[in-house]
């Protein structure tokens, strides 16, 4: 099966730098990515990551290890609107799966 | 504009009816999915579908049934059998089945009582 393993809450204050780890289990790897989730709202895709490395797009960066099973999520210069809950996510070519993690709620305080 | 339309945003029904939630995409996708999201919980897969007239289940399939009769449409209906429905209901599209990047609509959210 799949699986995913991220925190379940992170705190950080305005202007900081936050990091937003996933671990996960599958088998036929194609890629990591993540969304964002305001409360109440419905999810958008922020990246995705299909080798190893870091990806920037602009404040928010995602990084890839392949031989880790394991990625993250970096916020940059960190606003209050980035509060919300963010997920990643395993798509799945073969199957036809796209498959969650728990996600990962980021409080943005003052 | 294109994009993912569920509705309605909030239902309410009485334990034991059937209950259809409706789902309609015009971003020409062939890959459509359910999720249910409970409080604080991430998102569970529960029926997916990678082409007009098949789908498959997901991980939380018990007490509920889809159709996919046009590319366009992607029911939900949870049935008397799931035996705990209040949830937020999500519904998704991605251009292929299990392509990185999948656009969702707001949700519906459905109360039952």
């Amino acid at each position: 099966g799949q699986s995913l393993e991220q925190p379940s809450e992170v705190t950080a204050v305005e202007g900081a730098i936050v990091q937003i780890n996933c671990t996960y289990q599958t088998s036929g790897f194609y890629g990591l990515s993540w969304y964002q989730q305001h409360d109440g709202g419905a999810p958008t895709f922020l990246s995705y990551n299909a080798l190893d490395g870091l990806e920037e797009t602009g404040r928010f960066s995602s990084f890839l290890s392949r031989s880790d099973s394991y990625g993250y999520l970096l916020l940059q210069e960190l606003q209050m609107k980035d509060s919300a809950s963010y997920f990643c996510a395993i798509p799945s070519g073969n199957t036809g799966k796209l498959i969650f993690g728990q996600g990962t709620t980021l409080q943005v305080k003052p | 504009d294109g994009g993912i339309t569920q509705s309605p945003k909030y239902l309410f029904r009485k334990e034991g009816q059937n209950v259809t939630l409706s789902c309609e995409q015009n971003l020409n996708h062939d890959a459509m999915y359910w999720y249910r999201q409970d409080p604080g919980q991430g998102l569970r897969l529960i029926y997916y579908s990678q082409i007009v007239n098949d789908f498959q289940k997901g991980d939380i399939a018990e007490g509920y049934s889809v159709s996919r009769e046009k590319k366009e449409s992607f029911p939900l209906t949870v049935t008397s059998a799931q035996k705990n429905p209040t949830a937020f209901y999500l519904c998704a599209s991605s251009i292929v089945p299990g392509m990185a990047e999948a656009f969702f609509g707001q949700g519906t959210r459905l109360t039952v009582v």
